[in-house]
């Protein structure tokens, strides 16, 4: 069964820290993606890789900055958290054809106060 | 550039009655288009797919879709909804590139 994993569930961080959201799947999917869910606004992309430490700006990348230095692995990161950053952050991660299926983590629900 | 557009955000149902969610999806060339559920509490998941050949495409759980490209939609279809459906549904087009595209979502209802 393919898997997508996301270290935390849930998350509470204060304006101004740095946060780190980790994502690892089990496919050997050459792309990753981190998205924001926000209600009324569907799926933003905020960056993605098409290889270890390759990287490409989403629709919505300020504020973010990603890593992957493993196949496996995408870190998103907050650099200095803001209240306008609080939302459901999804990890995702597919073939290279536009044809493949995303697989999607279960999401991290971030709360920045 | 790629863009989708859900024309239904919000969709309230009884159980046993007929859904239509829309789609229409704005490209220029070839696309692939997508539909995917997220039950509640649940990870976002493929519901089905289209990328050439018969343009009626069917999926998991009774679901099918439409392709219609001189409408450029591709509409979501369940004859008959169970309380079970209840759920948020994105439809999301992929063109020249992997990356696709998803729309707002539509979050659908339905009463037992």
């Amino acid at each position: 069964d393919v898997k997508v994993t996301q270290s935390s569930r849930y998350l509470v961080k204060r304006t101004g820290e740095k946060v780190f959201l980790e994502c690892v799947q089990d496919m050997d999917h050459e792309n990753m993606f981190w998205y924001r869910q926000d209600p009324g606004l569907g799926l933003r992309l905020i960056y993605f890789s098409y290889d270890v430490k390759m990287k490409e700006k989403g629709d919505i990348p300020e504020g973010y900055s990603v890593s992957r230095e493993k196949k496996e692995r995408f870190s998103l990161i907050l650099e200095s958290a803001s209240t306008n950053q609080t939302s459901m952050y999804l990890c995702a991660s597919s073939g290279t054809d536009s044809t493949d299926t995303q697989y999607f983590g279960p999401g991290t629900r971030l709360t920045v106060l | 550039a790629q863009s989708v557009s859900q024309h239904n955000h919000h969709v309230i149902l009884s159980e046993a009655a007929s859904l239509e969610l829309g789609c229409n999806y704005s490209y220029g060339g070839t696309v692939n288009l997508f539909w995917y559920v997220q039950y509640p509490g649940q990870h976002l998941q493929l519901l089905l797919k289209y990328f050439s050949g018969d343009p009626l495409v069917k999926g998991i759980k009774g679901f099918e879709a439409e392709f219609i490209k001189s409408k450029f939609s591709f509409n979501l279809r369940k004859p008959s909804v169970q309380w079970s459906d209840t759920a948020e549904y994105f439809c999301a087009v992929a063109g020249g590139s992997y990356i696709p595209t998803f729309g707002r979502g539509t979050s659908l209802i339905v009463h037992p």
